[in-house]
């Protein structure tokens, strides 16, 4: 079974710092571009950040450029979001979702985690 | 930047009716166009693709059409399980992706 399943959400402290992950099974990792993905609270989708198969490739939403950072470990399958600098604003849940190519060679999302909630507060 | 509008915000229909959501976008998207469904505490699932293909194992009650600005999804028959939050989602400014605001689809 296709599988993506995150971890590492929590409660965090305004300017704090937290370290999302994302373990990928039944598909083979190395082979799929990566996105994050996150979702306010009673808000709509809002894409944060893309990373390409080899991760030679990486872009972000200005909404987060320069404090989020993408990453992954195909030996581990495994895809990363470090989040430094952490506002108010970035509270929501974060889903990391599989990079896939249609048949006209525009790409979409077709797999997606349940999710994992990152909350900034004090 | 392109952004896409939905409409109607809330659309309040019963069981067994027929479902038509709208989504304009700013400028022309060619046919490069999804859409998803989201209900209560899920991750969103890719409904449509590429503007009116289904996604692997998505009912044939759900079709979309529409190409440039004008996008429609449509559900012919409204089963239960069908009310949920749809979004549409463009990737013409590769490769950032952009979501319209969703339609809330809600039983009368």
């Amino acid at each position: 079974e296709v599988q993506l399943v995150e971890s590492g959400g929590g409660l965090v402290q305004p300017g704090g710092s937290l370290r999302l992950s994302c373990a990928a099974s039944g598909f083979t990792f190395s082979s799929y571009s990566m996105n994050w993905v996150r979702q306010a609270p009673g808000k709509g989708l809002e894409w944060v950040s893309y990373i390409s198969s080899s991760s030679s490739t990486i872009y972000y939403a200005d909404s987060v450029k320069g404090r989020f950072t993408i990453s992954r470990d195909n030996a581990k399958n495994s895809l990363y979001l470090q989040m430094n600098s952490l506002r108010a604003e970035d509270t929501a849940v974060y889903y990391c979702a599989r990079d896939w190519r249609s048949g006209e060679g525009v790409n979409y999302m077709d797999v997606w985690g349940k999710g994992t909630t990152v909350t900034v507060s004090s | 930047e392109i952004v896409l509008t939905q409409s109607p915000a809330t659309l309040s229909l019963s069981p067994g009716e027929r479902a038509t959501l709208s989504c304009r976008a700013s400028q022309s998207v060619s046919s490069y166009l999804a859409w998803y469904q989201q209900k209560p505490g899920q991750a969103p699932r890719l409904l449509i693709y590429d503007a009116s293909n289904r996604a692997t194992g998505i009912p044939a009650r759900f079709s979309g059409s529409g190409s440039g600005t004008d996008f429609t999804l449509t559900i012919s028959s409204l089963e239960p399980e069908d009310f949920a939050v749809y979004y549409c989602q463009q990737r013409s400014n590769w490769p950032r992706y952009t979501f319209g605001q969703g339609t809330k689809l809600e039983i009368k």
